[in-house]
């Protein structure tokens, strides 16, 4: 089975761009989660999806948003971008999104904001 | 509050050399699981383990070891006669499904550790 696929895998914007990421599901998972990684927050979550639902959101203000599709695929829009935006945008897999789901990782999109 | 603490910033070992990786977590709930995640220098996070707070049972897969004592509410990580290419950031993470519904799917990690092994 395929993992999960993340695109781009390296952006650089500049500070007040907007920017799109996008999120391919394992076949078969409905469930996808967004985390951002910074050397000083570490892994912090974002939201997750599940049957194009955004069920559950981390305390980041409204520039982040996202979406899924009806074929799970996910994307995570990130608005008027800040220098603090810049980051590894890991997003994550699982079957349902239960809580004792096993969530698997694609290899993330590094953004950089100068 | 959920919470997952690694001590253990940065650990240096050489080849051969086993090394554990400490693991400390708050809940108030009995019901949890603990994962851990090994990150290499690639990005990717790849899931090693997940155990639930039911079976403390010890876990041994190849090399690896894992240590669950829910008293001290500890999930140490040893690696046995470590390798060069075991050297990558090690990640705890805690999901806690008794918590409301919404917050229950997401994993709350620790700051991981930082492990080279120097051939």
């Amino acid at each position: 089975k395929a993992g999960v696929t993340q695109t781009p895998r390296y952006l650089i914007k500049t500070r007040g761009q907007q920017v799109t990421l996008s999120c391919s599901p394992i076949s078969g998972h409905r469930s996808v989660s967004w985390y951002q990684q910074t050397p000083g927050q570490g892994l912090q979550f974002l939201f997750e999806y599940f049957s194009e639902t955004q069920r559950n959101k981390g305390n980041f203000p409204g520039r982040f948003s996202g979406r899924q599709f009806s074929n799970s695929r996910s994307e995570m829009n990130v608005s008027t971008l800040e220098l603090g935006d810049s980051a590894l945008y890991l997003c994550a897999s699982s079957s349902v999104g239960g809580a004792t789901d096993t969530q698997y990782f694609g290899p993330g999109t590094r953004l950089t904001v100068l | 509050a959920q919470k997952v603490t690694q001590a253990q910033t940065e650990i240096s070992v050489v080849e051969k050399e086993d090394v554990t990786l400490d693991c400390v977590y708050e809940t108030r709930d009995t019901t949890y699981y603990l994962f851990w995640y090994k990150q290499p220098p690639s990005g990717e996070l790849v899931f090693l383990i997940r155990r639930n707070s039911f079976d403390e049972q010890n876990e041994i897969s190849g090399r690896y070891s894992w240590n669950f004592q829910k008293s001290t509410s500890s999930f140490n990580f040893t690696i046995t006669a470590s390798q060069v290419v075991d050297s990558a950031v090690y990640f705890c993470a805690l999901s806690d499904p008794t918590i409301s519904s919404g917050s229950a799917r997401q994993l709350t990690f620790g700051s991981g550790t930082q492990l080279t092994v120097l051939p």
